[in-house]
């Protein structure tokens, strides 16, 4: 079973509201990644974060904001959204903080989020 | 361009059938190549890694052409499991680029 886990598991909340996504990998990895999936698209790379420290900031809005408080953990912090953001959120693991080529990552299975 | 584009199906196969498609890619200096596959509402799970020419697993044959910059996945002897949609991902340094995916369907 994935050793990455993420909470919670569905979402909503209105365009007001604050809420986090928290995400917990029990591999023993060094990088970790936050994913949205919208419907009929790919995945989309948000945030890097490699030894604890941010490596890609996407281009994504201000509204969202991660967090990476041990190389085990990490947060996404949402608000002001628009119903647009609605979508799968993923977080994803892996191994080599450098992303070698043999570099695997692991995803949890996903908080999906409505925004009303 | 996009970075990784496939076929999105769907591709309806019968049970015991050989499927195939493709993923082409626009970068030529990608180094290493996966397969995954999503179901319904799940996650994505690793199918294959491929970094060179090719990799076989059981059912599952996924073949690399650098020189054209695409990758099959091949599945032989379908099962109604198989259904399901599969991503293909490129690895360019630590940032993985996503296809939209391929449908496949196995019918009884």
């Amino acid at each position: 079973e994935t050793g990455v886990t993420q909470t919670p598991r569905h979402l909503v909340m209105g365009m007001t509201n604050k809420k986090s996504l928290k995400c917990e990998q029990h591999l023993g990895h060094n990088a970790m990644y936050w994913y949205k999936q919208s419907a009929k698209k790919p995945l989309e790379l948000m945030f890097v974060y490699s030894l604890e420290e941010r490596v890609e900031n996407n281009s994504v809005p201000s509204r969202f904001s991660p967090e990476c408080p041990n190389s085990s953990h990490l947060f996404l912090h949402l608000h002001t959204l628009q119903p647009e953001d609605s979508a799968l959120y993923l977080c994803a693991s892996s191994q080599d903080p450098s992303g070698g080529i043999t570099d695997t990552q692991y995803f949890g299975p996903g908080t999906r989020l409505t925004v009303l | 361009r996009k970075e990784v584009e496939q076929d999105p199906g769907p591709f309806n196969v019968p049970e015991g059938a050989t499927v195939a498609f493709n993923c082409t890619y626009s970068n030529s200096a990608s180094q290493s190549f996966f397969w995954y596959r999503q179901d319904c509402r799940k996650e994505p799970k690793l199918l294959m890694s491929v970094y060179s020419s090719g990799n076989e697993d059981g059912r599952f044959t996924a073949q690399l052409n650098r020189a054209s910059q695409y990758i099959s996945l091949l599945i032989r002897d379908s099962k109604l499991s198989d259904s399901a949609t599969y991503l293909c991902v490129v690895n360019n340094d630590y940032k993985l680029s996503f296809g939209a995916g391929t449908t496949v369907t196995v019918r009884a």
